[in-house]
């Protein structure tokens, strides 16, 4: 196993239109997260997968965002009508159980700037 | 809501000294776990150290450790004998336990350089 993949990993994109991103969770882990990390802030939590189910959101996930986790495996976030404030890199994490335990496994993340 | 402060945004060592990043904690919960994430420049983020709240002995992981107040709640890291890998971000961050997401809370993090 690699770890976490991140496709892709920069995106430029207009403003208005779509971009969706995946996340690759080492196989056995069963939470998988997407936090957002601006330009000299540390990462912020956007949701939280355990299995296929989300199970949390944050309030910074509009509803021009969404998640999938389908069958438990791979995780796409998409964000409709980009902004130029949506800027920013995208971090998935994964963990296995109770992550706190053995820690979380970063990918390199997706840099994304709207122009 | 929990918060997290690192007060140091930059800070530098020479090669084979020793430092220390402050963080500073807010929360009203008793079982959490705190950590400690390195992320060097365009390279992910990877776990440097981790303590359970509920453990009176700071953790520690080879070169580096920690001192952890829980009374004072705060939580800083020493790294010693410093080499040129060690440079990057360091963030504080911090997770409450028991049910639930464990969703990470960071800090904005401190850019440590080692100079050669």
């Amino acid at each position: 196993d690699t770890g976490v993949s991140q496709d892709p990993r920069h995106k430029i994109t207009k403003r208005g239109q779509n971009v969706t991103f995946r996340c690759d969770p080492i196989s056995e882990h069963n939470r998988l997260y997407w936090y957002r990390q601006t330009l000299g802030q540390g990462p912020e939590f956007l949701t939280y997968f355990q299995n296929e189910a989300q199970l949390e959101k944050s309030r910074l996930l509009s509803d021009r965002f969404s998640a999938e986790r389908p069958k438990g495996s791979f995780s796409t976030l998409e964000i409709q009508r980009t902004e130029q404030g949506d800027s920013a890199m995208y971090l998935c994490a994964s963990s296995l159980g109770a992550g706190a335990i053995g820690g979380y496994t970063f990918g390199s993340g997706t840099r994304l700037t709207v122009v | 809501a929990q918060t997290v402060t690192q007060s140091q945004p930059e800070m530098s060592v020479q090669e084979a000294e020793t430092v220390t990043l402050s963080c500073t904690y807010d929360t009203s919960e008793n079982n959490y776990y705190l950590f400690w994430y390195k992320q060097p420049p365009s390279r992910q983020m990877i776990l440097v150290i981790r303590q359970e709240a509920y453990k009176q002995q700071n953790a520690t992981e080879n070169r580096f450790s920690v001192n952890f107040q829980k009374a004072a709640k705060s939580f800083s890291l020493k790294i010693s004998d410093s080499q040129l890998g060690d440079t990057a971000m360091y963030f504080c961050a911090f997770a409450i336990s028991g049910a639930g997401s464990y969703q990470l809370t960071f800090g904005k993090g401190t850019k440590l350089s080692v100079i050669p």
